[in-house]
């Protein structure tokens, strides 16, 4: 079984609707990402936790919100969905106490906003 | 501003050897990561420098600069199934991971 999933992991929706991306782990990890993949461009992460009790922005936070229910969920949301939104969504973890901190991603969602 | 640069694409022939640069300006410095990234798949980890020299792995090798804001990527005896992505990643000065747009290798028979 994959150790970070994340569902659904293909979405068609509608400019304006609300949508949700979610990501579960087994890895035990505390810390939890969601980034988000553009043609052309670098991931960009959109929203991090370091544990359930913290959720912090990344650099495109706008126009998304997160929720960590417990160790190992973070569902990200799009509160009303636009055509610039459309990409592919990673969910990723990583473990602080190792020596060399490396993340681990899920299969991704891709989402297109029509 | 913060940036990596990386080469869009290259291609390489089957049992040969390549190089992926990347270069980056960024806020400070805790580390360069590559990663690989298979089309329609999640990246995955290859490899990680710290400190300047080379990092050997098997058939993949990555090589720091701190000097000079470069690392590269080696791949030797490449083979069919390396054809992919390959994303330079740098931790800041505040451990944020600033990415590269990634480099899609094709390999050629």
């Amino acid at each position: 079984d994959a150790d970070v999933t994340q569902t659904p992991r293909n979405r068609i929706t509608k400019t304006g609707k609300r949508i949700m991306l979610e990501c579960s782990q087994t890895k035990g990890h505390d810390r939890m990402y969601w980034y988000r993949q553009d043609p052309g461009l670098g991931l960009r992460l959109i929203y991090y936790s370091f544990d359930v009790k913290d959720i912090n922005k990344g650099e495109i936070s706008d126009g998304y919100s997160v929720s960590r229910q417990a160790q190992a969920k973070f569902s990200l949301s799009l509160e009303s969905a636009i055509p610039n939104q459309t990409a592919l969504y990673f969910c990723a973890t990583s473990d602080f106490g190792q020596e060399v901190e490396t993340l681990y991603f899920g299969p991704g969602t891709r989402l297109l906003v029509l | 501003g913060q940036n990596i640069d990386q080469p869009t694409e290259m291609t390489a022939t089957e049992g040969a050897i390549v190089q992926i640069n990347c270069t980056y300006q960024t806020s400070g410095f805790n580390g360069l990561f590559w990663y690989q990234q298979h089309a329609g798949e999640a990246p995955t980890f290859l490899s990680y420098n710290v400190l300047d020299g080379l990092e050997e792995k098997g058939r993949f090798s990555s090589f720091l600069s701190r000097s000079k804001g470069y690392s590269y990527l080696l791949l030797k005896e490449l083979q069919m199934k390396d054809s992919a992505s390959y994303l330079c990643a740098v931790t800041d000065s505040n451990y944020q991971l600033i990415w590269g747009a990634g480099t899609k290798l094709i390999i050629k028979p």
